[in-house]
């Protein structure tokens, strides 16, 4: 199935660092969502983004919708230990099945 | 309130045999979507399942069924176990859909051996 370009695979940051984290498409979606998942359990989703050039934030998380609709980044400020976990990205037009990126693997140390 | 619940937690079945797994959604959402997670392949879509009627499904064989009950509930059946079905299940509920995002369970690990 259709699968995101989420980039980077895998990043290792000090503590205290910022983050930065993008999706791409080559199609338009009309809803973005980024999830977090640790091990052993679900994804949770950290932010929500329905409408283009939208910027959220979460505390130290803050995402931004993209202007052509095909993209969406999500920035972590300051990051900490308990950052660590997978990062997904995702897309979804309306009722329609999530799409997902195959993941951002963030590691801190400490 | 109570979270998405997926049961069991963990299974480990034998190659052939057949599975069903079971998801209850949060309380007052009538959409459930499973999807498979696995280190190659990231997660795919399987199918969702909105008040009791499949709304849609994705690219798998035939032998991934699931179903919703009147209560929201939803199980996913796989028959005829193999080797590559191994893999983490989730289950997703959302109100409607999906226009306000979806909240996952922790998932079912099934190991096929």
């Amino acid at each position: 199935g259709q699968q995101l370009n989420q980039s980077p695979q895998s990043m290792f940051i000090q503590e205290g660092e910022d983050v930065s984290m993008n999706c791409t498409s080559s199609s338009i979606f009309n809803t973005w969502l980024w999830y977090k998942q640790e091990p052993g359990e679900g994804p949770v989703l950290l932010i929500a983004l329905y409408k283009a050039g939208e910027l959220t934030s979460n505390g130290r998380l803050t995402a931004q919708f993209g202007i052509t609709r095909k993209d969406s980044f999500l920035n972590i400020s300051a990051s900490i230990p308990s950052d660590v976990g997978i990062y997904f990205c995702a897309g979804q037009r309306r009722n329609t099945p999530l799409v997902f990126g195959k993941g951002t693997r963030l590691s801190v140390i400490a | 309130k109570a979270g998405v619940t997926q049961t069991p937690r963990y299974l480990i079945k034998t190659r052939g045999q057949q599975v069903t797994l079971s998801c209850s959604p949060i309380s007052g959402h009538r959409s459930v979507s499973w999807y498979q997670q696995t280190p190659g392949q990231g997660l795919q879509f399987l199918f969702e399942y909105f008040s009791e009627t499949q709304r849609n499904k994705g690219n798998f064989p035939g032998r991934f069924s699931g179903r919703q009950f009147s209560n929201s509930r939803s199980e996913m059946n796989v028959s005829t176990l193999e080797l590559g079905d191994s893999a983490l299940y989730l289950c997703a509920s959302s109100l409607d859909g999906g226009n306000y995002g979806y909240t996952f369970g922790s998932g079912t690990r099934l190991t096929v051996v």
